[in-house]
This record gives C-alpha cells, structure tokens and sequence, in this order.
C-alpha cells in the first residue's frame, strides 16, 4: 500500500539544525511531489514547502527563505526536509505529505521536533 | 496571498445530525484547487475532499462539498462517532503560497 514513513523525534537546541525524512512505498516515486506542512502545538497547519520528485525542482514559504532546504534521493524513494537556526517556534509536528495537483493525498505519520534550551 | 477563513471554529453536535461547515476565502479560488481534511487527535491529517466535491477514494458517502469563488462548504449528512475531529479547508490559488485555514472543531454535544 502507499504509505510515507518519517524518522523519529527530534530534540535540538535553539539555533541548531534539524533534518527530517520521509521514506515513500507502494508507488513510483518520481511521479509525485512532497510537501511539508508543519502543526505547532495546538495549532494549525501550515504549508512550508514542496519539492518535485522528478525533477527537483522547489518553491518554499516566503517565511521560511533561507532557513529550509527540500531534497529527495531517487534511488531510495526518499524525501528530506532540512530546518536550519532553529527557534523555539519551531517546535511543531512536522508532515510530509505526496502532492498531486496541490492535493496532499496520503500523509506521513508526523515527526515531532522539540527546540529547548 | 490567498487568506481561508473557517466557520465556526467549534461545532457541536450529536451523532445522527448534520454538520455544515463553511470555508470562506479572501479571493477567489478555482474549485480545482479546494480540498477539505480530516484530523484526529494525535493523527496525520486525512484527505476528504478534493476538487471542492469530489470524495477521496474511501470516504463514506455521507461526506459531501460543494462551492465556489470564495465560498465553500464540507457538509456531513448524518454524523458517525468517529467523525467528531478537526477540519480543514485548503486551497492552491494561481500562485503560491498554498494555504489552510485555521480550522473548524467538530465536538460532540
């Protein structure tokens, strides 16, 4: 079946880098985007970005310019999501989701990454 | 960029009723690019409704959406107990960013 399968939580210390992974199955990787959508606590979701699969190709949130790098490694259907100096505002669920057509039709399951000092 | 605004920010209900669920943006959205999610405590969100009306592939008959421009509305006919959730509406207009809104809390009364 299709399924997204994120790493594990994270904890890191304001102004230190966090990178995500999101390993995709059950279907031809290259034919899809991924997005990242992240959920700070008790809040809502909030699109930072996407990255074309096939081609690379990526536009991020204006907010996050800078900070945020999208990758994807082909040969082991890998998507991944780098956040750099972080803050404490940072702390969120963090998704990946497949994209088509601007839709986020299947979800990973959420990786939690906690910024404290 | 394209603001959705939610309503209500809290629905309750009882199991049985119908729940209406209104998605209102600042500009007009094609109706391509509207698509209603469902989440659960603790859980990813989960694709509803796409295309403002079309049902993502295992969701009951029960969930329906409707709308256009800037007015959109996920309606429940007869609300289960596993329906009680968050929901969201998000768009893609005709340039980025995408965006959500901030959510409707779907309670049990």
């Amino acid at each position: 079946q299709v399924q997204l399968v994120q790493s594990g939580a994270e904890v890191k210390k304001p102004g230190a880098s966090v990178k995500v992974s999101c390993k995709a199955s059950g279907y031809t990787f290259t034919s899809y985007g991924i997005s990242w959508v992240r959920q700070a606590p008790g809040q809502g979701l909030e699109w930072m970005g996407w990255i074309s699969a096939y081609n690379g190709n990526t536009n991020y949130a204006q907010k996050l310019q800078g900070r945020v790098t999208m990758t994807t490694d082909t040969s082991t259907s890998t998507a991944y999501m780098e956040l750099r100096s972080l803050r404490s505002d940072d702390t969120a669920v963090y998704y990946c989701a497949r994209v088509t057509y601007a839709i986020f039709d299947v979800w990973g399951q959420g990786t939690t990454v906690t910024v404290s000092s | 960029e394209i603001v959705l605004t939610q309503s209500p920010g809290t629905l309750s209900l009882s199991p049985g009723e119908r729940a209406t669920l209104s998605c209102r943006a600042s500009q007009s959205v094609s109706s391509s690019y509207l698509a209603w999610y469902q989440q659960k405590p603790g859980q990813a969100p989960r694709l509803l409704i796409y295309g403002a009306s079309s049902r993502a592939t295992g969701i009951p008959d029960r969930f329906s959406g409707s709308g256009s421009g800037t007015d959109f509305t996920l309606t429940i006919s007869r609300l289960e107990p596993e329906d009680f959730a968050v929901y969201y509406c998000q768009q893609y207009g005709s340039s980025l960013p995408v965006t959500f809104g901030q959510g409707t809390k779907l309670e049990i009364k």
